[in-house]
């Protein structure tokens, strides 16, 4: 059975402030996509890694995929309130659809 | 706006109740998802369809019961359910190369939710 976790659970901090957030797992995966839930709404995608190593950046937002393709992180850098929200992590695999989502972290950034 | 389009969004239904909760993609695209979002647990799949077929159950109740009439419209019948049903349920799409077709880096696109409330 795949163990996905994800680090903090919950995370507030004052806008302008930095911080990162994990994904891990005991699995290997192909990929991995990193989604958005703000309130009221569903996940919207962010960005999807492939290769081990691989980091992405979205404005203020940068993604690394770990060498060994079982972990990533999502760093923010000078937070605004707009970043608010669930962020969750998706790994994929070869074999199937069957998206699986980790827990989630609930970032909350205070004005 | 997503393209997926969820009815209705806030949901209150006593438990001999029957309902259905109703997903409209506007995307093209072939798959189709729900899932359940509910406090105390991560993002669960519950069923997907690939070109109007049931290609996944997660091992879901009966009491949901899924329809998929063709590759833009899914809905999910609602019956006696318990309380503990009570959770954000969550439509999403996305595309397939082929029938069936088993691919890496797919996109979800999620409706907005409905909010259900079972009591």
């Amino acid at each position: 059975t795949q163990l996905l976790e994800q680090s903090p659970q919950f995370l507030s901090i004052q806008e302008g402030e930095n911080l990162t957030v994990y994904c891990n797992s005991s699995s290997v995966f192909s990929s991995l996509q990193w989604y958005r839930q703000e309130p009221g709404e569903g996940p919207v995608l962010l960005v999807t890694v492939v290769t081990g190593g691989e980091v992405k950046k979205l404005k203020r937002l940068t993604f690394q995929f770990g060498d060994a393709r079982k972990d990533s992180s999502l760093h923010i850098t000078a937070a605004q309130p707009g970043d608010t929200g669930l962020y969750l992590c998706a790994p994929t695999d070869n074999y199937g659809q069957n998206f699986v989502f980790g827990p989630g972290t609930r970032l909350s950034v205070l004005p | 706006e997503t393209g997926v389009t969820q009815t209705p969004r806030h949901l209150v239904m006593g438990m001999t109740n029957k309902k259905s909760l109703k997903c409209e993609q506007h995307l093209g695209h072939n798959a189709m998802y729900w899932y359940k979002q509910s406090a105390k647990k991560p993002l669960e799949l519950m069923f997907v369809y690939n070109f109007k077929e049931q290609t996944e159950n997660n091992s879901v109740p009966s009491r949901f019961s899924p329809e998929c009439p063709n590759s833009s419209h899914l809905f999910l019948h609602l019956h006696t359910l318990q309380p503990e049903d009570s959770a954000l349920y969550l439509c999403a799409s996305s595309q397939t190369p082929t029938a069936g077709g088993r691919v890496t880096n797919e996109k979800l696109f999620f409706g907005s939710g409905t909010q259900l409330s079972v009591l």
